[in-house]
């Protein structure tokens, strides 16, 4: 168990709507990243936020959004939801920025777009 | 930037075996740390093991050994010892000391362990 939770498991959706997935961050970690994994893509990194703000983006489309709270814990926003946004998607937390702190990973959350 | 290529997009080995996942990467930063995961038919994203740039002796953890040749911008994977348990997606990663502070991931490599 990495410590990462994230929530729902499993989302099936339509196009055209909207998801928000959830992440809380291992105890102490101040860092939070979001990554998609699709078949085509691999591992794509998304967005970071550390102690509640935005450190750094990567290709997340405008149609996503996140946001890290108080609390630490994240929230990814997906919206006019596509079929080509069907993917896994992992929240991961770090202590820091370090070169030498890994990324802890949450079991993900897969999202069906019908 | 950062690139991590992974060439092998598919291995199987016999159980009890060593097996040698490749990793070259590329980057311009001094100081960076090379990382790698496991992702099981299940889902879930494992880290096993780190090698920062500037150590000198090769990581361990347990069963796993990173072969780690700056000059060569490599950085192996061997698994000793092979388990049925160990077959899933393996992923090389690199972190950079500079600017974004995000993982990098190659493309994976798939490892059967057959019995």
């Amino acid at each position: 168990d990495s410590g990462v939770t994230q929530t729902p498991k499993h989302l099936i959706t339509a196009t055209g709507q909207r998801v928000t997935l959830r992440c809380s961050p291992r105890s102490g970690d101040l860092s939070v990243y979001w990554y998609q994994q699709s078949l085509d893509q691999g591992l794509q990194f998304l967005i970071q936020y550390y102690n509640g703000e935005e450190r750094a983006k990567g290709n997340i489309l405008e149609r996503f959004s996140a946001q890290q709270f108080p609390d630490l814990h994240s929230e990814l926003n997906l919206s006019s939801l596509e079929l080509g946004d069907s993917a896994l998607y992992f929240c991961a937390s770090s202590v820091g920025g370090a070169r030498n702190s890994p990324l802890h990973f949450g079991n993900g959350t897969r999202l069906t777009v019908t | 930037a950062q690139k991590i290529t992974q060439t092998q997009p598919g291995m199987f080995v016999q159980e009890k075996e060593a097996v040698t996942l490749d990793c070259t990467y590329d980057t311009s930063d001094q100081s960076y740390g090379l990382f790698w995961y496991k992702q099981p038919s299940s889902g879930e994203m494992i880290f096993l093991i780190y090698q920062g740039s500037y150590d000198e002796q090769n990581a361990t953890e347990g069963r796993y050994s990173l072969n780690f040749q700056k000059a060569r911008k490599s950085a192996n994977l061997v698994i000793s010892a092979s388990q049925l348990g160990d077959s899933a997606m393996y992923f090389c990663a690199m972190r950079g000391a500079q600017g974004a502070q995000k993982l990098v991931f190659g493309q994976g490599t798939r490892l059967t362990i057959n019995p």
